[in-house]
């Protein structure tokens, strides 16, 4: 099993760019997260998912969207990329959100739009 | 608001014992982890917390106290490989992680 894995891990923006990040995961698992993670600060939820064709806000959506078509998919994208967005993406998925199933992690995507 | 707390930085020697805090103030709980983030690496489970009480697992344990809002990660027998951030994170009323911002542990030869 590889897990949860991300698409790219590292990527240049200028600003205005679009792109979009790409998250993967073969354990079956329904829900999927996207968070971002600045230095001084908590993960912070972009969107998240509790299953194949769901999506929700976070706590800091704006800019942001999200598409999961496939259960196993959970796609990120910037539309118009602004230095504030520099960060690195962390994508997690659960077998559930309760009890003591934990999230699972990607390695991340270190993005940076100048 | 919501809010987790942890100091910024702890620093420790290698075979010691070290205590991390996490004070949290959420709307809601529903349990309590503790991560591990290496360098560069992505965060990895390390406890869970629901009742109040003391978790072990070997060299790790962690501590909780629902009714002052408080936590604590125990790590023994320090290894220089326990080189970390360690995120406590709470899950609230709507099932969302809420997440400190992490405490950078230095452990020193």
């Amino acid at each position: 099993n590889a897990g949860v894995t991300q698409t790219p891990k590292f990527r240049v923006l200028k600003t205005g760019q679009s792109m979009t990040l790409l998250c993967a995961q073969d354990m079956n698992h329904e829900y999927m997260y996207w968070y971002r993670q600045d230095p001084g600060m908590g993960l912070r939820l972009i969107h998240y998912s509790v299953g194949e064709g769901t999506t929700a806000k976070g706590e800091v959506p704006d800019g942001y969207n999200v598409s999961r078509l496939k259960k196993q998919n959970f796609l990120l994208g910037l539309e118009s990329a602004a230095p504030s967005q520099t960060s690195v993406y962390f994508c997690a998925s659960s077998i559930l959100a309760g009890g003591s199933e934990t999230q699972y992690f990607g390695p991340g995507t270190r993005l940076l739009v100048l | 608001g919501q809010n987790i707390d942890q100091p910024t930085e702890m620093t420790a020697t290698e075979g010691a014992i070290v205590q991390i805090n996490c004070t949290y103030q959420t709307s809601g709980f529903n349990g309590l982890f503790w991560y591990q983030q290496h360098a560069g690496e992505a965060p990895t489970f390390l406890s869970y917390n629901v009742l109040d009480g003391l978790e072990e697992k070997g060299r790790f344990s962690s501590f909780l106290s629902r009714s002052k809002g408080y936590s604590y990660l125990l790590l023994k027998e320090l290894q220089m490989k326990d080189s970390a951030s360690y995120l406590c994170a709470v899950r609230d009323s709507n099932y969302q992680l809420i997440w400190g911002a992490g405490t950078k542990l230095i452990i020193k030869p």
